[in-house]
């Protein structure tokens, strides 16, 4: 089935930093990458939506200068938490539509902390 | 943009019991409602959806229903396990995004 593969599983940076996380579909093709965000024992909050070969949108509150979204091939989209600040530490997860009318497959995820 | 409530956010039932689990939405356009089962660290996985044209769906030992004139649905899971153990989402989705419902953590005590 539809795979995709997220990196990396885990981080730990300090404040000020930057860190990028990817999403490759290892066995099709991803035109849209949607990126989710997860607080201890809260719901997945959609971040933003990329697509191959144009500029993201991302949903109202979040800040697009500090979550670079890039989505530059069909098989990769990465975000980058810029200037990372305890308050982002969370748990980053992407998702891709599947190529049949419904359905998503999402990443493994990435559990992110600032220090 | 759509707004997806969830209720109860914790439900606690002796195995072998019912579980029922209720969502609403705010979006008629919505087309799609899935719902998925996530363990603590781990992605979110599928367990049953339903699309907007059918009023309900079962597998096994769990199903959903639709009521989209009420925009709500709900899940079902019957004779319940104490693997059955885990944070539930609903979703819908709109214009190919999915919006989650805030989570029901299911608790099956032996």
């Amino acid at each position: 089935g539809a795979v995709v593969s997220q990196h990396p599983s885990w981080v730990i940076c300090k404040s000020g930093t930057s860190v990028k996380i990817e999403c490759r579909s290892l066995d099709f093709q991803a035109t849209t990458m949607f990126w989710y965000r997860q607080f201890p024992k809260q719901s997945l909050m959609l971040m933003a939506t990329s697509n191959e070969g144009s500029k993201a949108t991302y949903e109202q509150g979040v800040e697009k200068d500090k979550f670079l979204i890039n989505h530059a091939s069909l098989t990769l989209s990465t975000l980058t938490v810029t200037s990372a600040h305890p308050e982002d530490s969370s748990f980053y997860i992407c998702s891709a539509p599947q190529s049949t009318e419904t359905g998503y497959t999402f990443g493994s995820g990435t559990r992110l902390t600032v220090v | 943009g759509e707004n997806v409530e969830q209720h109860p956010s914790t439900l606690s039932v002796q195995e072998g019991d019912s579980a029922v689990i209720k969502c609403t939405y705010s979006d008629s356009a919505s087309n799609y409602f899935p719902w998925y089962k996530q363990e603590l660290g781990k992605r979110p996985q599928l367990i049953i959806d339903i699309r907007s044209n059918v009023g309900e769906k079962k597998d096994q030992r769990i199903a959903v229903t639709l009521n989209k004139t009420a925009k709500h649905f709900s899940l079902h899971i019957t004779e319940t396990q104490p693997e059955d153990s885990a944070v539930y989402f609903c979703a819908a989705r709109r214009g190919g995004k999915l919006i989650f419902g805030q989570g029901t953590e299911l608790s099956v005590k032996p």
